[in-house]
Order: C-alpha cells, then structure tokens, then sequence
C-alpha cells in the first residue's frame, strides 16, 4: 500500500547540531509539506514543495531548510538546533488541486537539549 | 490575521454520549474547512471537507456543520466509542492565491467507558 513514512520517530540532540529529518512518500504526490505541532499552538507550516526542485517558505521557515530532489523525498535540515525547535515535526503530502486531502506521516519527536 | 479557534480545549464524556465541537474563523476570502482527527502519537486523518456550499456533511457517526455567514463550524459526534478519543483539529484554506492552511489549536476529547 502507499504511504507516508517520516524517520526517525524520536530524536534528542544538542543545541547546535546539525539536524535531517526525512519524509518519503510512495503515492507519487507533487506536493509535500512539513509543519510543527507544538502546545498552544495549531499545526504551524515550515517549508513546502509543488514539485521537483521547488521549495517555498512557510510561515515559521526560519533555521530551517529543506530541498527536493525527488518526487518521493523531502528531507528537513535544521542547520543549526535550537531548544526552541523542540517539537513534533509532521510530514504531509497531496496529490494536486487546494481541494485534495493531506496526508500526514506519523510525526518525529525532536528535543534539542 | 487568519485565525481559527476551537472550543472547548479540552471535553471529557461518557462513553455512548453524545458531543460538540466548535470551531470559529477569521479566515478570508474563505476557500474550504477541513476537520481532522489525530490519535495521540500519530499525524491528524481528514473527517470531513465542506465548501462554501455546503451546511452540513457527515461521515459515520461525525457530522459537520458549517456556517460561512457567521464563520462558524462545529463537529457532532454520536454515540461516542471509546476510540474516539483522539484531538480533532479544525482546518481551513484561504482563497487568495497562496491557498495557505490555518490550523485551530484542536479540541482534546476523551470518552471514558
């Protein structure tokens, strides 16, 4: 079956480390997404892709950065960690048009320490 | 500022009850509303998707209303299982051209037996 994975589940870091999260998608969907989940908060976007080699900022993009060299893959990298990027990080991927679902992966847990 | 916001932040009920979600926006031009539901440890499901058009649309036991005059949403759950217990999470699109998501922060519910 298709499917969205999103590796690692969990991760603890070090503040300053360098970070990848990865998202993998089997549904051959041009669009992907990354949000973080965070209490008082509703999921907030980071960056998103329409297709190959297009990546766009969203709307709390700063230290992070992603890239798009597949229609499968959209990895995540925090250049530099931060305590205050603690958080849970869903991958989401859609087929096309604004009206088609979401599909969200299970999340990563990262505590940066 | 698109905003949404959900009520109440958190509901707890006997199993076999009946519950209702609210969910309130400021979004414009308004596009779509989604509601999702997320069980803890996993990426949110799409319920339901309604349109401008639409008053109210059901899927199983959920219903949702919407109404685009006051901006008003709400989720109906009946004859509550105990799997339902999970934060359900009112989405909604913009109509201008980004197409961006809001998020609500989501409505905990617990069904007890």
């Amino acid at each position: 079956d298709a499917e969205i994975t999103q590796s690692p589940r969990h991760k603890i870091t070090e503040t300053g480390r360098q970070v990848t999260l990865a998202c993998h998608q089997t549904w051959n969907h041009n669009n992907m997404f990354w949000y973080r989940q965070d209490l008082g908060h509703g999921l907030r976007l980071i960056h998103y892709s329409y297709g190959v080699h297009d990546t766009n900022k969203g709307e709390v993009s700063d230290g992070y950065s992603v890239s798009r060299s597949n229609t499968e893959d959209l990895p995540l990298t925090l250049e530099s960690a931060a305590s205050s990027q603690t958080s849970v990080y869903f991958c989401a991927s859609r087929k096309g048009p604004q009206g088609d679902t979401q599909y969200f992966g299970p999340g990563t847990r990262l505590t940066v320490l | 500022k698109n905003q949404v916001e959900q009520s109440p932040q958190s509901l707890i009920i006997l199993e076999g009850k009946n519950c209702t979600l609210q969910c309130n926006y400021t979004v414009s031009p308004f596009s779509n509303l989604r509601w999702y539901k997320q069980d803890t440890g996993r990426g949110p499901v799409s319920l339901t998707i309604m349109t401008f058009s639409e008053n109210t649309k059901s899927n199983g036991r959920y219903t949702a209303t919407l109404d685009a005059d006051t901006k008003q949403s709400s989720l109906h759950i009946t004859a509550s299982q105990l799997s339902d217990s999970a934060s359900y999470i009112c989405v909604v699109r913009s109509g201008n051209a980004g197409n961006m998501l809001t998020f609500g922060g989501g409505t905990r519910l617990m069904v007890k037996p």
